[in-house]
């Protein structure tokens, strides 16, 4: 599978604030990369398919407003959380599918601590 | 879209034995079905995966079979041991669903001396 970059893997900021956290695939050109969010104890869930040039796909109920994806290159996805709030405080991963296989590669994750 | 279901979400088991756990599928179209482990606060990483034209695979202590029937799956680990206990997902794909994953609640699974 390709290998996939994610930064930062901590951070802590102010409510109110915006955070952005990058997604990079390393070797592989990557039309599509995912964004999930893992609560405590809890599984991932897919907020949005970031597409390459276009506009990301978000899942339902998942505000696209707040959580501004961002993939204007095959190697580089962001996620911006806009004013954030306590309740975002939680585990962000990105994931490269490189469609070879069923190659699905998570990146490190993104620990966010909204205070 | 796809809705996968877990169980246990807990599963006990003594050094040695076996554990087993258990997912169920909605979507037909699904064809891959791979299986994470996830430590705290890392990624899942990919312990075995089968797909849609196989109905078992075993790598080592660690199995997975496959009813497209039934549309379930399930994990078999063999002789745990200590380091297996993690939270252990599993999930399934479709290509038709837009290439995503979906992901089963996970299983907290604790081997005990």
């Amino acid at each position: 599978g390709a290998v996939v970059s994610q930064h930062p893997s901590r951070v802590i900021c102010k409510s109110g604030t915006s955070v952005k956290i990058e997604c990079r695939s390393l070797d592989f050109q990557a039309t599509t990369m995912f964004w999930y969010r893992q609560f405590p104890k809890q599984s991932l869930m897919l907020m949005a398919t970031s597409n390459e040039g276009s506009k990301a796909t978000y899942e339902q109920g998942v505000e696209k407003d707040k959580f501004l994806i961002n993939h204007a290159s095959l190697t580089l996805s962001t996620l911006t959380v806009t004013s954030a709030h306590p309740e975002d405080s939680s585990f962000y991963i990105c994931s490269v599918y490189d469609g070879t296989n069923y190659g699905y590669t998570f990146g490190s994750g993104t620990r966010l601590t909204v205070v | 879209g796809e809705n996968v279901e877990q169980h246990p979400s807990t599963l006990s088991v003594q050094e040695g034995d076996s554990a087993v756990i258990k997912c169920t599928y909605s979507d037909s179209a699904s064809n891959y079905f791979p299986w994470y482990k996830q430590e705290l606060g890392k990624r899942p990483q990919l312990i075995i995966d089968i797909r849609s034209n196989v109905g078992e695979k075993k790598d080592q202590r660690i199995a997975v079979t496959l009813n497209k029937t039934a549309k379930h799956f399930s994990l078999h680990i063999t002789e745990t041991q200590p380091e297996d206990s993690a939270v252990y997902f599993c999930a399934a794909f479709s290509r038709g669903g837009g290439n995503k994953l979906t992901f089963g609640t996970g299983t907290q699974l604790k081997v005990e001396l």
